[in-house]
């Protein structure tokens, strides 16, 4: 079972613009770095955001991450067919000692 | 380039042990660990541990804890995941992925392998 909640599904018209929240506590999010996935059928994870804030050379900057306290968010900008995927937050639980993920979000574009 | 190349998928029955190996390359080894990542039909995604590239200290979910060993063989760069006693609630595809731990905490896979479906039925 996750301990960092998120919506189960958020969805937007091709163009618009979707956040999706990560939901934590003081022992995970809180106190550690973000990061978020990006996840298809039968693909691996795909690293999206990472410290938080930060995206790998190769993410499009449509993709950006920000914290707060207990509660981290991603957003997607102009949305496109191509972004239809799960997406899990994830960071290190201190009082786990575990890494742990999100419960998911499935993004539909409309 | 950076890759991670899993093994074949894997039929077990339950109560049996299966070891998925992961290949890794294009990095210097011993500055990242290497975790195991699995997601059950339907479900999300789990961590279930890590070992270090660099002296193979280990971290493991409690969850996994007793049943779950992680090794690596520095001379060949694979990192290998060994499960045992095996449930049909074990069957996922698993992944495993570049991760930089350190004493402290764990900062996320930035690249993957391909994942390796293993199926527990009688």
């Amino acid at each position: 079972q996750s301990v960092l909640t998120q919506p189960p599904s958020v969805s937007a018209t091709s163009g618009r613009e979707v956040t999706i929240s990560c939901s934590g506590t003081s022992s995970s999010i809180e106190n550690n770095h973000v990061a978020w996935y990006q996840k298809k059928p039968g693909t691996g994870p795909k690293l999206l955001i990472y410290e938080s804030d930060k995206r790998p050379s190769e993410i499009p900057d449509r993709f950006s991450g920000s914290k707060s306290g207990t509660s981290a968010t991603l957003g997607i900008t102009g949305l496109q067919t191509g972004d239809e995927a799960d997406y899990y937050c994830g960071t290190w639980d201190s009082s786990l000692s575990a890494y742990v993920f999100g419960t998911g979000t499935k993004v539909t574009v409309l | 380039q950076v890759q991670l190349v899993q093994s074949g998928a894997e039929v077990k029955k339950p109560g049996a042990s299966v070891m998925v190996s992961c290949k890794a390359s294009g990095y210097t080894l011993t500055t990242y660990g290497v975790s195991w990542v699995r997601q059950a039909p339907g479900q999300g995604l789990e961590w279930m541990g890590w070992i270090s590239g660099y002296n193979g200290d280990t971290k493991y979910a409690q969850k996994f804890q007793g049943r779950v060993t992680m090794t690596t063989d520095t001379s060949t760069g694979t990192t290998y995941m060994h499960l045992r006693s095996v449930r049909p609630d074990d069957t996922a595809v698993y992944y495993c992925g570049r991760e930089f731990c350190d004493s402290a905490r764990c900062y996320g896979v930035d690249y993957g392998g391909q994942g390796t479906l293993v199926t527990v039925s009688s």
